[in-house]
């Protein structure tokens, strides 16, 4: 089976722009959830999709949101980017909702100057 | 909220030597899991200890769950080059808002051929 795809792999933007990144999961994986990793903060939860439905949702400001479509393909918006929103978001399929094995993309690395 | 502490955050061992992280939640866990994120790479899934008290056992390295489901061990027997990476726990735990996947800060290993 194919891996979880991850794009795109790096961004530069800048702040106050936008950015939206997509995920696709494992083939038969239904629930899709969104990390921000960051040297200092380490693996930070942002949210968890299944059945096109936010499931949980960690502490992150609004400006953090997702989607998930029928195909269990999930992409993530970061609107008014903040220079602190540079880091790598990786995104993680795994077969149920409930917190089963995480399988991770390779990530988006987002600079954002 | 729950939290989840890991220890030590670095860990520079020769080759050969042992090697080992600890995990500690804030709260009971109803499972915990363990990854391995490699330089430049992603994490990847090693583990799920659900039972209290509960021993596994991968090649070189043993893990442990905690008989009050709290904390756990990643011990790793003569370390080798290939064990460079950074070690994460996972703990799921519940909150007021729902169950949680909290990551630990991870461990970062690095071994000296």
């Amino acid at each position: 089976k194919a891996g979880v795809t991850q794009t795109p792999r790096y961004l530069i933007k800048t702040r106050g722009q936008q950015v939206t990144l997509s995920c696709s999961p494992i083939s038969g994986h239904r629930s899709v959830s969104w990390y921000q990793q960051t040297p200092g903060q380490g693996l930070q939860f942002l949210f968890e999709y299944f059945s096109e439905t936010q499931r949980n949702k960690g502490n992150f400001p609004g400006r953090f949101s997702g989607r998930q479509f029928s195909n269990s393909r999930s992409e993530m918006n970061v609107s008014t980017l903040e220079l602190g929103d540079s880091a790598l978001y990786l995104c993680a399929s795994s077969v149920d909702t409930g917190w089963w094995t995480q399988y991770f993309g390779p990530g988006t690395r987002l600079l954002v100057l | 909220g729950q939290q989840v502490m890991q220890i030590p955050q670095y860990q520079h061992v020769q080759e050969g030597e042992d090697f080992t992280t600890y995990c500690n939640s804030s709260t009971t866990l109803s499972n915990i899991q363990w990854y391995k994120q490699r330089p430049g790479g992603h994490p990847v899934f090693l583990i799920q200890l659900v039972k209290s008290g509960e021993v596994k056992k991968q090649k070189r390295l043993t893990f442990q769950f905690g008989e009050a489901k709290k904390n756990s061990s990643l011990h790793i027997t003569a370390t080798q080059t290939t064990d460079v990476g950074t070690y994460f726990c996972a703990g799921v735990g519940w909150e007021t808002s729902g169950s949680r996947l909290t990551f630990g800060e991870g461990t970062q290993l690095t071994v000296n051929p």
